[in-house]
């Protein structure tokens, strides 16, 4: 099942512009991750967030956490063409190994 | 540094006949072992992981099993295939012990059921 809903299903920016994607999950977690997806490739990590952490950046990502409402965004600044890709929130509950995913938000960055 | 291994990355069966898809990790021990599956344009659903050899939960009841005969080695099955079991199957580790952090995927098998 999946734990995680992500909000948008698909976002067209341009390039320059900033990209936000929302996630919202059901129950008490460990941890949050963000994972990004090419078309047909793997998934590739990009943040960790810890429960107990309310931001963090790397790069031109931030991502913030809030527990009371369940939810987490993912802001990319400045996008660019290459940041094109399909972005999954994932969830780690505690005391568990299973990571469980949203449903993703299709970004299309236009030149 | 650590790999992982994912074949064959493309397979087509006809329904009814078996599967078997295998990842291997190589540079580290006792590694978290987990497969995804993927419809098109849609999330990732978590079908099996495992904790340590022989120790597979699963998460979905359907016709697929997993087994995972070595440390570094997990093996995904079915005995018969069905059209729905049509998708893009991705294996992952994670580092074990204590609470799961980054995942690391391999390259994914597509696989079409006719």
């Amino acid at each position: 099942s999946q734990q995680g809903e992500e909000d948008p299903q698909a976002l067209s920016i341009q390039e320059g512009e900033n990209a936000t994607m929302n996630c919202s999950y059901k129950t008490s977690i460990n941890n949050l991750q963000w994972y990004r997806q090419n078309s047909g490739r793997g998934l590739v990590h990009l943040i960790l967030i810890r429960s107990n952490e309310r931001e963090k950046h790397s790069g031109r990502l931030r991502v913030t956490l809030d527990t009371s409402k369940k939810s987490s965004s993912l802001l990319i600044t400045a996008s660019r063409a290459a940041d094109t890709a399909s972005y999954f929130c994932a969830t780690v509950m505690g005391g568990y190994q299973k990571v469980t995913f949203g449903t993703g938000t299709k970004l299309q960055v236009i030149p | 540094s650590q790999t992982i291994h994912q074949w064959p990355a493309t397979l087509v069966q006809p329904v009814g006949s078996p599967l078997s898809l295998e990842c291997t990790v190589e540079g580290t021990s006792n590694p978290n072992l987990y497969w995804y599956r993927q419809a098109a344009g849609r999330g990732l659903q978590l079908l099996f992981y495992s904790v340590g050899i022989g120790q597979i939960s699963s998460e979905v009841p359907q016709n697929l099993s997993a087994s995972r005969p070595q440390d570094r080695q997990f093996i995904l099955s079915s005995k018969k295939l069905l059209l729905s079991d049509s998708g893009f199957y991705l294996c992952a580790w994670s580092v074990g012990k204590g609470a799961v952090g980054e995942l690391f995927f391999g390259e994914g098998s597509r696989l079409t059921v006719l």
